[in-house]
């Protein structure tokens, strides 16, 4: 199984400040048909992941562009250009170019300074 | 809107069995393939497995940790998938979520559904 790595797993923030999540993983994760199948979640404290992020860089319908996804081969990163309050809990990770299984980075836990 | 709403969680001994649904609303539900994961308590996320859609006929795919004891279903008339779990372990204790699933990507998750393993 494609194994995905995050860092860091803690990322205190201070309100208005920017913040960096990276994702790594141990294949490369470009598609048979061209495409990147790397997608970013946010899960707040008791809820349900919601996916912010698809194929690296595709915002989902709704997402602030305070978030953006990038990265190519194995290594992939999501910013927040300016952290909201709003913003804390945990990101993950996940690939599905190597399905199955999906495999999911470790989580980052965002909290605000 | 799309929504999906997991049900039938709850407390059950060892070794016992217990079936979750998955209702969709707000999409076109035959058409989608749903995957299922679970998240123990303050751990991540595990992908347990998929059930596709009619078209790529409405077949599963178990993850190995699972694949002997769960097993995937669908009602597409009523909008409904299924989680069937036997002889459940403590380790089994989670919170179980349903996913859209639209090919190498998940979209829309459910709120869960927590299945407690315990004596």
């Amino acid at each position: 199984d494609v194994v995905m790595t995050q860092s860091p797993l803690s990322l205190p923030v201070t309100l208005g400040q920017p913040a960096s999540i990276s994702c790594r993983s141990s294949q490369g994760l470009v598609y048979s048909d061209g495409n990147i199948y790397l997608s970013w979640f946010h899960q707040r404290p008791g809820q349900s992941p919601r996916r912010l992020i698809y194929k690296v860089s595709y915002r989902d319908s709704g997402v602030p562009e305070r978030f953006s996804g990038s990265g190519s081969g194995t290594d992939f990163t999501l910013k927040i250009s300016r952290v909201e309050a709003d913003d804390v809990g945990v990101y993950y990770c996940m690939q599905g170019t190597h399905w199955p299984p999906y495999t999911f980075g470790q989580g980052t836990k965002l909290e605000i300074k | 809107e799309v929504q999906l709403v997991e049900s039938g969680g709850g407390l059950v001994q060892p070794g016992r069995s217990l079936r979750l649904s998955c209702t969709g609303s707000g999409f076109n539900f035959g058409d989608f393939g749903m995957s299922w994961f679970r998240q123990a308590p303050g751990k991540g996320l595990e992908w347990l497995g998929l059930i596709r859609n009619n078209v790529y006929g409405g077949t599963p795919d178990y993850a190995a940790s699972v694949k002997d004891r769960f097993t995937f279903s669908r009602d597409d008339s009523n909008r409904v998938a299924y989680l069937q779990m036997n002889s459940l372990k403590t380790e089994d204790t989670a919170i179980y979520y349903c996913a859209r699933d639209i090919r190498l990507q998940v979209d829309y998750w459910g709120p869960g559904t927590l299945v407690a393993v315990s004596t």
